[in-house]
């Protein structure tokens, strides 16, 4: 069974643009949960979407936002970027009945 | 506030001897605890889970130790070996907030050969 996939997997922006970014979950996973882990903050949640209703949002200002499809694929959206929206963004997979989650590769974001 | 810390961020140990990783926790309330291996420019990958209804689950090398009463996680690793080399991430789940986890900042785990 494929994994947790996530495109692009490098991105480069400069300050003031906007990004999207994509997550396909494991076939039969209904709910995406989307992290950013920086050097300083290490892991942090950002939100989590199921059934493509958004049942969770972690501390994170309204800049980012995402949603889900019905085939379960989400996408994440930061809008006006700054310097410290570098990092890695990852997102996670799991089946609704289910507490492990499965993560991907991750979306290395550098925002100069 | 930190709600879970990994104290030590980094471990070297011996091929073959024992790895032993801790994670503490401040709220009584988490009720799901995992484990999380992560190379760099990767995802974590999953190792280890244990409810709060246990105090143990084995998983062929990897243990998996619960003290609820000292609100203490730890991960144990026999034997080692160096491809076990990696940031060893303890993760916590709040309960009632099922897919929501809070990750300690991990820690470097090096084995030697």
């Amino acid at each position: 069974k494929a994994g947790v996939t996530q495109t692009p997997r490098y991105l480069i922006k400069t300050r003031g643009q906007q990004v999207t970014l994509s997550c396909s979950p494991i076939s039969g996973h209904r709910s995406v949960s989307w992290y950013q882990q920086t050097p300083g903050q290490g892991l942090q949640f950002l939100f989590e979407y199921f059934s493509e209703t958004q049942r969770n949002k972690g501390n994170f200002p309204g800049r980012f936002s995402g949603r889900q499809f019905s085939n379960s694929r989400s996408e994440m959206n930061v809008s006006t970027l700054e310097l410290g929206d570098s990092a890695l963004y990852l997102c996670a997979s799991n089946r609704g009945s289910t507490d492990t989650q499965y993560f991907g590769p991750g979306t290395r974001l550098t925002v100069l | 506030d930190q709600q879970v810390k990994q104290n030590s961020p980094s471990l070297s140990v011996q091929e073959g001897r024992i790895s032993i990783l801790n994670c503490d926790y401040t709220n009584s309330m988490f009720d799901y605890f995992l484990w999380y291996k992560k190379y760099p420019a990767e995802g974590p990958t999953f190792l280890i889970s244990i409810s709060s209804i246990k105090d143990k689950n084995e998983d062929g090398r990897f243990t998996v130790f619960l003290n609820k009463s000292a609100k203490h996680l730890s991960l144990h690793i026999v034997p080692s070996q160096p491809g076990d080399s990696a940031v060893y991430f303890c993760a916590v789940r709040l309960s009632g907030s099922a897919r929501q986890l809070t990750f300690g900042s991990g820690t470097q785990l090096t084995v030697l050969p």
